[in-house]
């Protein structure tokens, strides 16, 4: 049990484009998610706390204007990078909280995103 | 801030020997304290967890300690294997003004045969 998927896995788009990543959590549901930015050797470093129904929270000096997240329902958020840069490769991974729970949080698989 | 420092960097550990990681947190109100398994190209796999009225925690291989005085938290890995080399990342949650966690730098754990 507690399956997050992501998709895709891997994307590679052009500068000026924009990429949707999709999480989804399949044999629960989730009333939280989280977006998470992970750079090559480092730790994950929380871009935003989504909530079912209502607008996504941001960590301070991540620009929501360019990292658009949208938690439609208990089991789906979706990320979108706007106007992607080179410097937005990263490798990309979410995180969902089930509903009965104040603590866990299981993680997707990631998603890896080359900006050209 | 908010912070939590994890040693070592780096970890080297012949098989069958065991391995300790430890960690320490800053911020006080923290009350629930994972530690997650990263292989390469994956997501972070929760491995076991602690809750800050408990000291300790087992199971099979791997046990959490948690001192809440020193705010100091630590896994220990006995009869390491091969297929235990990855990343480990520790952090320190809290439920209060919403679920966060900070995570620890990470681990490399490399186990020899």
């Amino acid at each position: 049990g507690a399956v997050v998927s992501q998709h895709p896995s891997w994307v590679i788009c052009k500068s000026g484009t924009s990429v949707k990543i999709e999480c989804r959590s399949l044999d629960f549901q989730a009333t939280t998610m989280f977006w998470y930015r992970q750079f090559p050797k480092q730790s994950l470093m929380l871009m935003a706390t989504s909530n079912e129904g209502s607008k996504a929270t941001y960590e301070q000096g991540v620009e929501k204007d360019k990292f658009l997240i949208n938690h439609a329902s208990l089991t789906l958020s979706t990320l979108t990078v706007t106007s992607a840069h080179p410097e937005d490769s990263s490798f990309y991974i979410c995180s969902a909280q089930p509903r009965d729970t104040n603590y866990e949080q299981y993680f997707g698989p990631g998603t890896r995103l080359t900006v050209t | 801030g908010e912070n939590v420092e994890q040693h070592p960097s780096t970890l080297s550990v012949q098989e069958g020997d065991s391995a300790v990681i430890k960690c320490t947190y800053s911020d006080s109100a923290s009350n629930y304290f994972p530690w997650y398994k990263q292989e390469l190209g994956k997501g972070p796999q929760l491995i076991i967890d602690i809750r800050s009225n408990v000291g300790e925690k087992k199971d099979q291989r791997i046990a959490v300690t948690l001192n809440k005085t020193a705010k100091h938290f630590s896994l220990h890995i006995t009869e390491t294997q091969p297929e235990d080399s990855a990343v480990y990342f520790c952090a320190a949650g809290k439920v209060a003004g919403g679920f966060k966690t900070i995570f620890g730098a990470g681990t490399r754990l490399f186990v020899k045969a």
